[in-house]
């Protein structure tokens, strides 16, 4: 099992440019979430999904859009990028459950972007 | 709305203990999250409290006191490769329950 997987890696984007992180996760979690980290900074959520067919906006939605194509996927969009965009973007998923588990985040690996 | 607070930058020497606290005020609550996050990497999930008291983990421990809004992380037998950031996190009770994180505790343990 891969867990939670983020494509690209890296990317460097110029002012304006658009592009799509792509997210998907083999866990069968219905819970999807997007979140940026700037330096030092905590996470703070962009948009999540609850589930399939659902999206909503998180802390700061703003100059992005979100689509969950299915249980697997969940892809977040930066329409016309701006160097304020540059971050860490991390994927997570959560397990439905009730106590302990229903609290534990499970992250990807993160896409680094850059906009110059 | 949720906000935590959590010191920037904590030090300490290989086989010492470190405590990271967390206060928090929340409209809700339903359990208090710590994650650790080394640099370049992805944050994993360390422990949860739901109620007040000590929960064990191995070298980790993690504290919870409700009436106070306040909780800790304990690391003992500190280690070189506990060089990380660490996060407190809350619940959102606000619609649907979404973790809300604080702005991290960098950990630096120097031989």
């Amino acid at each position: 099992n891969a867990g939670v997987t983020q494509t690209p890696k890296f990317q460097v984007l110029k002012t304006g440019q658009s592009m799509t992180l792509q997210c998907a996760q083999d866990m069968n979690h219905n819970s999807m979430y997007w979140y940026r980290q700037d330096p030092g900074m905590g996470l703070r959520l962009i948009y999540y999904s609850a589930s399939e067919g659902t999206t909503d906006k998180g802390e700061v939605p703003n100059g992005y859009n979100v689509s969950r194509l299915n249980k697997r996927e969940f892809s977040l969009r930066l329409e016309s990028a701006a160097p304020s965009q540059t971050s860490v973007y991390f994927c997570a998923t959560t397990p439905p459950t009730s106590g302990s588990s229903y609290n534990e985040q499970f992250f990807g690996p993160g896409t680094r972007l850059t906009v110059l | 709305g949720q906000s935590l607070e959590q010191p920037s930058e904590v030090t300490a020497v290989e086989g010492a203990i470190v405590q990271i606290n967390c206060t928090y005020q929340t409209s809700g609550f339903y359990g208090l999250s710590w994650y650790q996050q080394h640099d370049g990497g992805a944050p994993t999930f360390l422990s949860y409290n739901a109620l007040d008291g000590l929960e064990e983990t191995g070298r980790f421990s993690s504290f919870l006191s409700r009436s106070d809004s306040y909780g800790y992380l304990l690391l003992q037998e500190l280690q070189m490769k506990d060089s990380a950031s660490y996060f407190c996190a809350v619940r959102d009770t606000t619609g649907f329950q979404k973790l809300v994180f604080g702005t991290g505790t960098r950990l630096l343990v120097s031989p």
